[in-house]
């Protein structure tokens, strides 16, 4: 199984500020990389696709880079309604897996 | 738009069955794969199962492999999840959700592009 590492676990960051999460997979994925969005009570929301493919609808301020093992998800000015945990999940192979989280908090 | 409404959730004693329900509307149905995700009070997102859209391809998670099944009816656009012999680990939120970004229609290679609100399981005596 591919196992999927995010970091950090948790972040605080003030209103403006730019924001990396990193996801580093066990073994090579090619593209096959999302981002989702879950915030508190709700379901997740799909961000970003194929590493680096903004999802439609999807504010500009997000953005994703990455291929093979690293990826990262870059916030590039920190909203209060960025509040929320963000995953990543690889879709190369089943079973399909997700990185354990990172929880964003407004300072 | 793309709507997923999730059922069937509820209280179950360790070992007993459930079965939750995913009814979808807004695309058609028939030409996408869907796949059954949870997450655990105070734990991450969890990957449970899929299934492609003629029903010939079911991967599930070790964890649910045995005890629980997806099916999905196209007539009545709505996918199930019967979970059998469940455990108190079973307690989680259950959601359904779309698969196929980008115009495509697989889990697999593409991923869940559309989510339903969830419904709660909570296995417990």
């Amino acid at each position: 199984d591919i196992q999927l590492t995010q970091s950090p676990s948790f972040l605080s960051a003030s209103v403006g500020d730019r924001v990396t999460i990193t996801c580093r997979a066990s073994q090579g994925i090619s593209s096959y990389l999302l981002w989702y969005q879950q915030k508190p009570g709700k379901a997740p929301k799909l961000l970003i696709y194929a590493a680096s493919t903004l999802q439609s609808g999807v504010p500009s301020r997000f953005s994703g880079s990455g291929s093979g093992t690293e990826f990262s998800l870059t916030i590039s000015s920190l909203q209060p309604e960025d509040l929320a945990t963000y995953y990543c999940q690889q879709v190369n192979s089943y079973p399909l897996t997700f990185g354990g989280g990172t929880k964003v908090v407004i300072k | 738009e793309v709507q997923l409404l999730e059922s069937g959730g509820g209280l179950v004693q360790p070992g007993g069955s459930l079965r939750l329900s995913c009814a979808a509307s807004g695309f058609t149905f028939s030409n996408n794969a869907m796949s059954w995700v949870r997450r655990a009070a105070g734990k991450g997102l969890a990957w449970v199962a899929s299934i492609n859209g003629n029903s010939d391809t079911t991967p599930y998670a070790d964890s649910v492999k045995g005890r629980f099944t997806i099916s999905r009816d196209n007539s009545k656009n709505t996918v199930y999840l019967q979970m059998n012999s469940l455990r108190d680990e079973d307690t989680a939120v259950y959601y359904c959700a779309k698969c196929g970004v980008g115009g495509g229609t697989s889990c697999q290679h593409s991923g869940l592009d559309v989510w339903g609100q969830g419904t709660t399981v909570t296995v417990s005596s």
